[in-house]
């Protein structure tokens, strides 16, 4: 069974409106968490790297008053899309890591801005 | 040059073929070598996992490391329709737990 669980799996909003999207891990407990955007048929990009307790750390060009993370346990990342636009609308994926060695992955989030 | 090299394919074979799945890498930092398929509009799946060097067998599926190389592998025996996907390899050092991922390759198996 899963053992990172994402939700929701889609969304669609409107532009201008803030979109949340959880990640749980759902049998151990993950200090980092990563959050990816994947555009069709390429591979995942990685956008931040989530700290319980601390603030995120984001990858160049990716901004951080727009996509707002927060882990406020150590089994729950949310990264929140603010204001959002069409070209926001994406695949987003979290990704816990286990005891420092394997990596899982939720199911994603496709967001669609309209 | 990317880090992780991964061909992207799309990649055909006939069912019940051997595929054969390549990933070659630069940095020798390298310690942990995963493989993930990908169906589409879906999370990424954990297939096989290994430290190091080495081979480990699980079913239908191979994953091989040789470090010297700099090379990684995921064969697949008795490829089955079902196991059409994106394969995504990816690797971390002992340094963080940040993932460094191939581009994919896509993977169709015929009937």
């Amino acid at each position: 069974g899963a053992v990172v669980s994402q939700h929701p799996s889609w969304v669609i909003c409107k532009s201008g409106t803030s979109v949340k999207i959880e990640c749980r891990s759902l049998d151990f407990q993950a200090t980092t968490m990563f959050w990816y955007r994947q555009f069709p048929k390429q591979s995942l990009m990685l956008m931040a790297t989530s700290n319980e307790g601390s603030k995120a750390t984001y990858e160049q060009g990716v901004e951080k008053d727009k996509f707002l993370i927060n882990h406020a346990s150590l089994t729950l990342s949310t990264l929140t899309v603010t204001s959002a636009h069409p070209e926001d609308s994406s695949f987003y994926i979290c990704s816990a890591p286990r005891a420092g060695t394997e990596a899982f992955f939720g199911q994603g989030t496709r967001l669609t801005v309209v | 040059q990317k880090e992780v090299e991964q061909d992207p394919g799309p990649l055909s074979v006939p069912e019940g073929a051997i595929v054969s799945l390549n990933c070659t890498y630069s940095n020798s930092a390298f310690q942990y070598f995963m493989w993930y398929r990908q169906y589409s509009r879906k999370g990424p799946e954990l297939l096989m996992y290994t430290y190091s060097s080495g081979n480990k067998e699980d079913g239908r599926f191979t994953a091989q490391v040789d470090k010297s190389s700099k090379y990684i592998s995921l064969f697949i025996r008795d490829s089955q329709p079902s196991d059409s996907a994106t394969y995504l390899c990816a690797m971390w050092g002992n340094a963080g737990n940040m993932l460094t991922f191939g581009g994919g390759t896509r993977l169709m198996v015929k009937p």
